[in-house]
């Protein structure tokens, strides 16, 4: 089957500037994350959709960070006004169940924001 | 809240040496525990799992034991290869918050010939 899609895979642009990435998740899995990676951090969970509603997103900087999913399949993360801490990778993972424990995320290669 | 402590790295072994790599987590209940793996330029992959104590999680030569009573959950090889250098994430999933990961900062492997 088709992993998870990300684009763009690398993104420069200077502090104050907006970006957007894009997530096309495994085909029928309803649940979709997005993901912040700070180099030399683990991946910190930015909001998490179930179908094309929210589950979790208290973690998410909403003055600057907003993510949707229209129809629950693709998915997009937009930064606006992008910081110098925003450079990361940005991580959009998705699976097939909602049911707490076994479940296993599938994750995309990832989109790596350079903010200058 | 949930959270993995993970030994710092970078670890550098030789090739057919031994590796440990440990990871303890607090969490409420009973969560999974996983290990992710992230390959140069790759996204993460998982390299095995366990779902309740004393299970033990096992894939390409990598084995990992739900411990409770010392709430770890500690990566072996009984000997790497090279293509084993990699980042490796612990990574727990609570029982009350649907299947979020929550992951330790990674411990980076180098394996030299």
């Amino acid at each position: 089957e088709a992993g998870v899609a990300q684009s763009p895979r690398y993104k420069i642009i200077e502090k104050r500037q907006s970006v957007a990435f894009w997530c096309n998740p495994i085909s029928g899995h309803a649940t979709l994350y997005w993901y912040q990676q700070i180099l030399g951090q683990g991946p910190k969970l930015l909001i998490q959709f179930q179908n094309n509603g929210v589950v979790d997103d208290s973690q998410l900087p909403k003055d600057r960070f907003s993510a949707e999913r229209l129809k629950g399949v693709d998915s997009t993360l937009k930064i606006q006004p992008a910081k110098l801490e925003d450079s990361a990778v940005y991580l959009c993972a998705s699976s097939l169940l909602t049911s707490p424990g076994a479940n296993v995320l599938t994750f995309g290669a990832g989109s790596r924001l350079t903010v200058l | 809240g949930n959270s993995v402590t993970q030994m710092e790295g970078p670890v550098t072994l030789s090739e057919e040496a031994f590796l440990t790599i440990n990871c303890t987590y607090t969490a409420t209940g009973y969560p999974s525990l996983f290990w992710y793996v992230q390959y140069p330029g790759e996204g993460l992959q998982l390299l095995l799992k366990a779902t309740k104590a004393d299970d033990k999680g096992s894939n390409k030569g990598f084995e990992a034991t739900y411990r409770k009573e010392t709430t770890s959950f500690h990566l072996e090889k009984g000997s790497v290869q090279v293509s084993d250098s990699a980042v490796y994430f612990c990574a727990l999933s609570g029982r009350g918050g649907g299947n979020k990961l929550t992951f330790g900062t990674g411990t980076q492997l180098k394996v030299e010939l």
